[in-house]
């Protein structure tokens, strides 16, 4: 099993829905990271979690929302879906000491 | 607010030449910076990671160094392979912000 889990894998959804994406790790680290990749941009921070009760905003978290459930457990919400969050979505890990981080598979979402 | 940058954005070169991929980054208090190789439409794989007290890494074919007070690291590919065309990526930590790539092609 991996050690860091994305689920959906690909999702195509319709403007204006909510939708949620889910990452667990079996890694246990206390941070937690989402980001969002497009072609050409690289990898953006969308929110970080140092731990449980420690979220924070990154670069670009206008339009999404994260709920960190447990230790092992980072969801990724969009309220209202629109077409330019189309992209691919990627969970990582870190342990508390800054070293090596660790990626999800990624999740291919598809706003139409 | 931290700002990372990699040149060059593409890079196309024989098999067996050596290469080096750069990456830049505006603010030094960094606590370490990470190499990675991403395959098209995969994830991230990591290569190499430098604590901010170190100069350099080392795994088989590949160096990096970090030079935190000019904000730099290099990536050194020795003796490159058709299969190592991916795209290479670094981050920097505190909260690990990636620049957008260099994406490397290796021909045959």
């Amino acid at each position: 099993d991996a050690d860091v889990t994305q689920t959906p894998r690909n999702r195509i959804t319709k403007t204006g829905k909510r939708i949620m994406l889910e990452c667990s790790q079996t890694k246990g680290h206390d941070r937690m990271y989402w980001y969002r990749q497009d072609p050409g941009l690289g990898l953006r921070l969308i929110y970080y979690s140092f731990d449980v009760k420690d979220i924070n905003k990154g670069e670009i978290s206008d339009g999404y929302s994260v709920s960190r459930q447990a230790q092992a457990k980072f969801s990724l919400s969009l309220e209202s879906a629109i077409p330019n969050q189309t992209a691919l979505y990627f969970c990582a890990t870190s342990d508390r000491s800054y070293t090596e981080a660790f990626f999800g598979q990624g999740t291919r979402l598809t706003v139409v | 607010k931290q700002e990372v940058t990699q040149i060059p954005a593409a890079l196309s070169v024989p098999e067996g030449e050596n290469l080096v991929l750069n990456c830049s980054f505006t603010d030094s208090a960094i606590y370490n910076l990470q190499w990675f190789r991403q395959d098209p439409g995969k994830g991230l794989t990591s290569l190499l990671l430098i604590q901010s007290s170190q100069r350099e890494q080392t795994s088989g074919r590949l160096n990096a160094s970090l030079d935190k007070s000019s904000g730099r690291s290099t990536l050194y590919i020795a003796a490159s392979q058709p299969g190592d065309s991916a795209t290479y990526l670094c981050a920097v930590r505190y909260d690990m912000r990636f620049g957008a790539g260099t994406r490397l092609t290796v021909k045959p």
